[in-house]
């Protein structure tokens, strides 16, 4: 299996630019996961789905900031506008649902937001 | 939510055993305590979990203390790539993963 995709790898944009992040769990996996890193607020959950369904965005950390899961394969984080206090590494995970079930994790999306 | 407590820090040799210690005081009959480790410039990697026996992997062991307020992650024999920062987790009987600062491990050669 490939591990969980995620692209760009990379992201330069300008503020007030709108910025997709993609992800592809590993397939069978019905659990996905979107994650924050910075210096200042270490790793965060931003939002996860079971089964495509958005079961907790409290993390979200607003209205600019949107998740979907169309399909199983598939899921996007857009930022719109873009600010530079969003630039960050941002990951995805999948898993089987469960609270004992271990999440693999994606190797990021570096986003710089200038 | 059920915190956990780690050191900031640790060192070890090269070759010699890594016990990390996590306190979680206020854990709940049904958390799980997870360990996940983050090498750098990678995203994090799953170690080890446990409810409430020890448990062994290829990885690592797990000690989990009697009344469950406390739990050592074990590497047997470190190497430097087990140089990372080591996160440990409680669920609260979901499957939402909070990180901490995690300890953060030097392997010294």
């Amino acid at each position: 299996d490939a591990g969980v995709i995620q692209s760009p790898r990379h992201e330069v944009t300008e503020m007030g630019q709108e910025v997709t992040l993609r992800c592809k769990p590993i397939s069978g996996h019905n659990s996905l996961f979107w994650y924050r890193q910075t210096m200042m607020r270490g790793l965060e959950l931003l939002i996860y789905f079971n089964n495509n369904v958005p079961i907790d965005d409290s993390g979200m950390p607003e209205d600019r900031f949107s998740a979907k899961m169309p399909n199983a394969s598939f899921s996007t984080l857009k930022i719109q506008p873009s600010e530079p206090r969003d630039s960050a590494v941002y990951f995805c995970a999948s898993s089987l649902s469960g609270a004992g079930n271990e999440q693999f994790f994606g190797p990021g999306t570096r986003l710089t937001v200038l | 939510d059920a915190k956990t407590t780690q050191p900031n820090s640790m060192e070890s040799n090269e070759e010699e055993p890594v016990h990390l210690p996590c306190n979680h005081s206020t854990i709940s009959g049904t958390d799980y305590i997870h360990w996940y480790r983050q090498l750098p410039s990678q995203g994090p990697e799953y170690v080890i979990h446990g409810l409430t026996s020890n448990v062994n992997n290829r990885m690592a062991s797990l000690a989990i203390a009697e009344d469950r307020k406390s739990s050592t992650l074990i590497l047997h024999r470190a190497t430097l790539r087990d140089a990372a920062v080591y996160y440990c987790i409680l669920t609260f009987g979901n499957e939402k993963l909070t990180f901490g600062t995690g300890t953060r491990l030097t392997i010294i050669p």
